[in-house]
């Protein structure tokens, strides 16, 4: 059980859109469709901004939204503010009531 | 409102045990929507899974920590507990507890997190 890849940073100027990326394997990712994505700000639990994929919980923003495509999950955040900046954790169930998490993403507003 | 206060000894010598408890206020753990974990995050580091228990207690536990291990409930004090045994430097983290969906593996509610080093 290996954790997801993730890029280490991604940046993008206020308004504009940026895309996290996040990497399993067939055993994971490939195979549910159960990803779920979290942000965290310094010295903060985690929050939940997407869940099976491309769901919001509600009270997050629609600026958010996730996607699937083969073994790779995505987070989509348009409308860049200086409020998002923060670390972004992918994680994926990945059978037999088991659950990875990404490397996590550092988004910084240019 | 659910809230989840995670307690226990911040400070923890090499080769013993860790010893964790989460309290859970706003809402019950003998619920069959739920479940309940734990995730722990190293200094700098990223986030890593370390197991779940249901309301039946049936437990799950990351490959990598299965031995060393132990998810509990106590429904009469509506808490949960972590116990790590044979700890290094590499288990100091901080430790949160979090409520699980389990309809939709996810986890939605989480405590605030606490930090345990393990140091001589």
């Amino acid at each position: 059980q290996s954790a997801l890849t993730q890029p280490a940073s991604v940046s993008g100027s206020p308004g504009q859109s940026i895309t996290i990326s996040c990497t399993g394997t067939s055993s994971d990712v490939g195979t549910y469709n159960l990803v779920s994505w979290y942000q965290q700000h310094p010295g903060k639990a985690p929050k939940v901004m997407i869940y099976e994929g491309s769901k919001r919980p509600s009270g997050v923003s629609n600026r958010f939204s996730g996607s699937r495509s083969g073994n790779t999950a995505s987070l989509t955040i348009s409308g860049l503010q200086a409020e998002d900046e923060a670390d972004y954790y992918c994680c994926s169930y990945a059978g037999s009531s088991s659950y990875v998490f990404g490397t996590g993403t550092t988004v910084t507003v240019l | 409102q659910l809230q989840l206060q995670e307690s226990g000894p911040g400070l923890v010598k090499p080769s013993e045990t860790l010893s964790l408890t989460c309290i859970v206020s706003g809402g019950s753990i003998n619920s069959r929507s739920y479940y309940w974990g734990w995730i722990r995050q190293p200094p700098g580091k990223g986030l890593e899974w370390i197991g779940n228990i249901y309301y039946s207690g049936s437990t799950y536990y990351n490959p990598s920590l299965k031995s060393r291990v132990t998810i509990s409930l106590d429904t009469s004090k509506n808490q949960f507990s972590l116990k790590l045994t044979s700890v290094t430097a590499a288990d100091t983290a901080v430790y949160f507890c979090a409520r699980g969906n389990g309809g939709s593996y996810f986890h939605d509610y989480w405590g605030q997190g606490t930090l345990v080093t393990v140091s001589p």
